[in-house]
């Protein structure tokens, strides 16, 4: 299994405050991703780093910031949590990007009342 | 834009029958096709791949053979045990592309 960890994997919040989620990487990997997965949707895109403080936007970016300060961390970063973003949030990294593999972390479940 | 569509589940089987997961995609150029697997809790597993028209990717005792005539890449396996009981995605990364496109997912319920 690639070495991919998420924290925390449970949180629970209140709507406005910020949260950041944190996918930790021991692959050396390039490529980092964060999607969120959430009934009749699959998993969609928000944000990617193809490098270290190299990012771009996915489908579902509105409300959500990231940052890579290191190769290994991409931190995902709700500014001000609303309860529309209550989802499973994923990390995944590959080596190459393009149409390489992506290999998903556990996955953090987030709760916003 | 690109797409993926799977069959509505839940699939009920009983052990040792054959399964079939339907998925088709619309997409431009030549993407990759994934399976990946998701067991009750946990994240998505890579199942198998496959990278162009006619490959067959398998693991595990699943299968599924890119078939760009018919934009299907259906995901069969001979004989289920109750282990295989799962959510299963169908995905596509397209080619200048970072993202996956993913199908809503089909959970497979295997009963002894």
């Amino acid at each position: 299994d690639a070495g991919i960890t998420q924290s925390p994997r449970h949180k629970v919040t209140e709507t406005g405050t910020p949260v950041t989620l944190r996918c930790h990487q021991t692959e050396n990997h390039r490529y980092m991703y964060w999607y969120r997965q959430d009934p009749g949707h699959g998993l969609r895109l928000i944000h990617y780093s193809y490098g270290v403080k190299d990012t771009d936007k996915g489908e579902v970016s509105d409300g959500y910031s990231v940052s890579r300060s290191k190769t290994e961390d991409f931190l995902l970063t709700l500014e001000s949590a609303t309860s529309s973003q209550t989802s499973v949030y994923f990390c995944a990294i590959s080596e190459k990007g393009s149409t390489d593999t992506q290999y998903f972390g556990p996955g953090t479940r987030l709760t916003v009342l | 834009g690109d797409s993926v569509t799977q069959m509505e589940g839940p699939v009920t089987l009983s052990e040792e029958a054959f399964l079939t997961i339907n998925c088709t995609y619309t997409a431009t150029g030549y993407p990759s096709l994934f399976w990946y697997v998701q067991y009750p809790g946990e994240g998505l597993q890579l199942l198998l791949k496959a990278t162009k028209a006619d490959d067959k990717g398998s693991n595990k005792g699943f299968e599924a053979t890119y078939r760009k005539e018919t934009t299907s890449f259906h995901l069969e396996k001979g004989s289920v045990q109750v282990s295989d009981s799962a959510v299963y995605f169908c995905a596509l990364l397209n080619t200048g592309f970072q993202k996956l496109v993913f199908g809503t997912g089909t959970r497979l319920l295997v009963s002894p």
